[in-house]
C-alpha cells in the first residue's frame, strides 16, 4: 500500500526554539515535497526534494531527505510567529503518474 | 499572476441539489486533480485527469463526477449533495513531464457548506 505519514499531527512550540516535523513513506519515492498552508489558504510549494541526501533550506526551514530510511524532515530553527501554518509532505511514487500521496499535516503554531 | 482559478471561495447548497465546482488552469497543464481536506484527515484524491476527456477515480470518489472538455478546465460535480460532502476542495495541476520546481500548482480553494 502507498503511505505517508507524518508526525506530529500538532505542534505548539515557543519562539526560539528548534523543532522538527518528520515524514515517513511506505516504498520506494520519485519526488517528495513539502507544502505550507495558511489557515483559510491554499498550499503553497516550499520545497522538493530529489534525491537520497538532499537538503534544501530556506530561512528557518530545512528539509532534508534520507531514501534508504524513506524519511523526509522538516527542521525548524528558532521559530517565530510567522511560522505558524499546516505544514504537509507529499510523495510521488514510481509507475502511478503525477498522482501526489499527501501526508495528515502538521498543525504548528508557535508561542510568543 | 493567478494560475489556477477556483470559481467560488464559498458556496452554501441544499442536500440534493447538484453542485458544479470550476477549475480552470492557464499554465497549459496535462494533468489536473480534485481533493477534499478535512481536519485530521488531510488531503483525499477524488478525481484526476490525464489529459482532456480522460478521468481517474481516485482514493474517494463515490457521490462526485468530473469533466474535462477542454485542456484548462476541470469540473467537479455533485450529483446530488450531501451533508457528509460539506468540506474544503482543492483543484491542482500539474505538467505531464513536471516542469517546475513546485509539483503542484493549488487554486485558493472551495469551502463549500451543504445544508
Amino acid at each position: 500500500e502507498l503511505k505517508v505519514e507524518q508526525n506530529p499531527l500538532f505542534l505548539s512550540m515557543q519562539e526560539g526554539k528548534n523543532y522538527t516535523i518528520y515524514c515517513n513513506y511506505s516504498t520506494t519515492s520519485d519526488r517528495l515535497y513539502w507544502y505550507r498552508q495558511d489557515p483559510g489558504k491554499s498550499l503553497e510549494s516550499l520545497f522538493v526534494l530529489l534525491s537520497n541526501g538532499a537538503v534544501k533550506q530556506e530561512g528557518r526551514l530545512m528539509a532534508s531527505l534520507d531514501t534508504k530510511a524513506r524519511l523526509s524532515t522538516l527542521h525548524i530553527t528558532a521559530a517565530v510567529h510567522d511560522l505558524s501554518a499546516t505544514y504537509f509532505c507529499a510523495v510521488t511514487f514510481p509507475n502511478t503518474g503525477n498522482q501526489f500521496y499527501f501526508g495528515t499535516g502538521t498543525s504548528l503554531t508557535v508561542i510568543p | 499572476d493567478v494560475k489556477v482559478t477556483q470559481s467560488s471561495r464559498y458556496l452554501v447548497k441544499r442536500t440534493g441539489e447538484k453542485v458544479f465546482l470550476e477549475c480552470v488552469q492557464d499554465m497549459d497543464h496535462e494533468n489536473m486533480f480534485w481533493y477534499r481536506q478535512d481536519p485530521g484527515l488531510g488531503l483525499r484524491l477524488i478525481y484526476f485527469s490525464y489529459d482532456v476527456k480522460m478521468k481517474e477515480k481516485g482514493d474517494i470518489p463515490e457521490g462526485y463526477s468530473v469533466s474535462r472538455e477542454k485542456k484548462e478546465r476541470f469540473s467537479l460535480i455533485l450529483e446530488s449533495a450531501s451533508t457528509n460532502q460539506t468540506s474544503m476542495y482543492l483543484c491542482a495541476s500539474i505538467s505531464r513531464d513536471r516542469v517546475g520546481p513546485g509539483g503542484y500548482t493549488f487554486g485558493s480553494g472551495t469551502r463549500l457548506t451543504v445544508v
